[in-house]
């Protein structure tokens, strides 16, 4: 099973900063890497996939890249509706589908 | 615009069996195009893949949970559904469905708004 690992755990940032999360994985996944965003009492929302291939109707301030084992999720510019929790998952060697454990995305 | 939606009982007793069904609208369990996932979220073990079924019938469950589900499709009713036996309080969560592409995958494209399960008696 491949382990993802996201780092940090907790980013606290304010509105109009640049906020980087990363995610690790345990053995090669290429670019078989998705992001999604999550709010409280929502399902999980596709953000990326691809690695870098942002999903219908994802805003361009969103943006992800790497490959391999390492892999980051951008937000150019933080808005108010971007403080959530983001997880990555890859689907490269499947089953298991996995993901990591998250990152919570708070207003500093 | 394809639309899940789970359904099922709340509260189900320690050792009974969980069933919970998803309904879809706007595309169809018989396309060759999608696979039906279940997903579910606790506190303590985040997200966790269940498994997944194709229009062909083929399954493809989570080690972890592959003795205790069972996921199949109704295509007369346009439903896939989940059956996890042997249930404890670790399977206390909310259920997701959704759907990936089987043809360019790209992970989790739709999900529904996901029903909280709880184990209790």
């Amino acid at each position: 099973e491949v382990v993802m690992t996201q780092s940090p755990a907790t980013l606290s940032l304010s509105a109009g900063d640049r906020a980087t999360l990363s995610c690790r994985a345990s053995q090669s996944i290429r670019h078989k890497v998705a992001w999604y965003q999550q709010k409280p009492g929502q399902a999980p929302r596709l953000l990326i996939y691809g690695a870098s291939t942002r999903a219908t109707g994802i805003p361009v301030r969103f943006s992800g890249s790497g490959f391999g084992i390492e892999f980051t999720l951008t937000i150019s510019s933080l808005q108010s509706e971007d403080f959530a929790v983001y997880y990555c998952q890859q689907y490269n060697n499947w089953p298991p589908h996995t993901f990591g454990q998250g990152t919570k995305l708070e207003i500093k | 615009q394809l639309q899940l939606q789970e359904s099922g009982p709340g509260l189900v007793k320690p050792s009974e069996t969980l069933s919970l069904t998803c309904s879809v609208s706007g595309g169809s369990v018989s396309s060759s195009s999608y696979y039906w996932d279940w997903i579910r979220q606790s506190p303590g073990k985040g997200l966790e893949w269940i498994g997944t079924i194709y229009y062909s019938g083929s399954t493809y469950y989570n080690p972890s949970l592959k003795s205790r589900v069972t996921i199949s499709a109704d295509t007369s009713e346009n439903q896939f559904s989940l059956k996890l036996t042997s249930v404890t309080a670790a399977d206390t969560a909310v259920y997701y469905c959704a759907r990936q592409d089987y043809l360019d995958p790209s992970g989790f494209l739709d999900w529904g708004q996901g029903t909280q399960v709880t184990v209790s008696s």
